[in-house]
């Protein structure tokens, strides 16, 4: 079965760095590995996309290793309007077919 | 630029009965997408439309899910008949080009059948 694995849930402080693990075997060879951030009743917000090696932007960095089969979200010094859920978004490669895979979410809690 | 825009916002109705969403997605973005998420799950994507042609609808309940994008902007999916797991959270949203996961995503709809 095609699907990806991210932990359930995560605590943190503020001015902490919040690294986000998402595991991905199947991924397909040439797909992107794209990471969103969601709030209550909102829907997903786009936080970054990468290929491989290392993406960084004004709000997190992406760090992909040679293999691809993991991807890691890293969120430097946290505040409390980070606490949400992070999914990890990639296309996987599996018995059905292509398929492109949000994960079960992390939610992330940040304590003052 | 304007977001994704979805309607209603919530919906109660009974099962059995039918529902229809519309979402009108970003201006000049080809590529649009129905997910439904369950309360506490990851979206699960249900259709992909490119411009107004369907892409993949391989997770599409199509026995009484349905979803159209006529002139290739604004889209509508309709459930009929409801069934009580159908009970989510369904969002729309839009990108460029398809395979880039740069979606922007609408605020989606709360649909509760009881």
């Amino acid at each position: 079965l095609a699907k990806t694995t991210q932990p359930i849930s995560m605590d943190s402080y503020e001015g902490q760095e919040v690294n986000i693990t998402c595991s991905h075997n199947n991924i397909a060879t040439n797909d992107y590995i794209t990471w969103y951030q969601q709030f209550p009743s909102q829907g997903p917000r786009f936080i970054i996309q990468g290929y491989k090696t290392k993406v960084t932007n004004e709000v997190a960095s992406l760090f992909i290793p040679a293999d691809r089969k993991s991807s890691t979200l890293s969120l430097p010094r946290v505040s409390l309007s980070d606490t949400a859920v992070y999914y990890c978004l990639v296309g996987l490669q599996a018995a059905g077919g292509f398929k492109t895979i949000f994960g079960a979410g992390t939610r992330l809690f940040v304590k003052a | 630029e304007a977001g994704v825009a979805q309607s209603p916002r919530y919906k109660i109705i009974e099962k059995r009965q039918s529902v229809a969403f519309w979402c009108n997605p970003i201006s000049g973005h080809a590529t649009l997408y129905w997910y439904q998420q369950i309360l506490g799950q990851g979206p699960k994507l249900l259709i992909q439309f490119q411009n107004n042609g369907v892409v993949d609808d391989s997770q599409l309940p199509k026995d009484r899910f349905s979803a159209e994008r006529l002139k290739g902007v604004d889209s509508t999916l309709k459930i009929q008949p409801a069934k009580l797991e159908d009970s989510a959270v369904y969002l729309c949203a839009s990108s460029m080009v398809t395979g880039n996961y740069g979606y922007t995503f609408g605020s989606g709809t709360r649909l509760t059948v009881v």
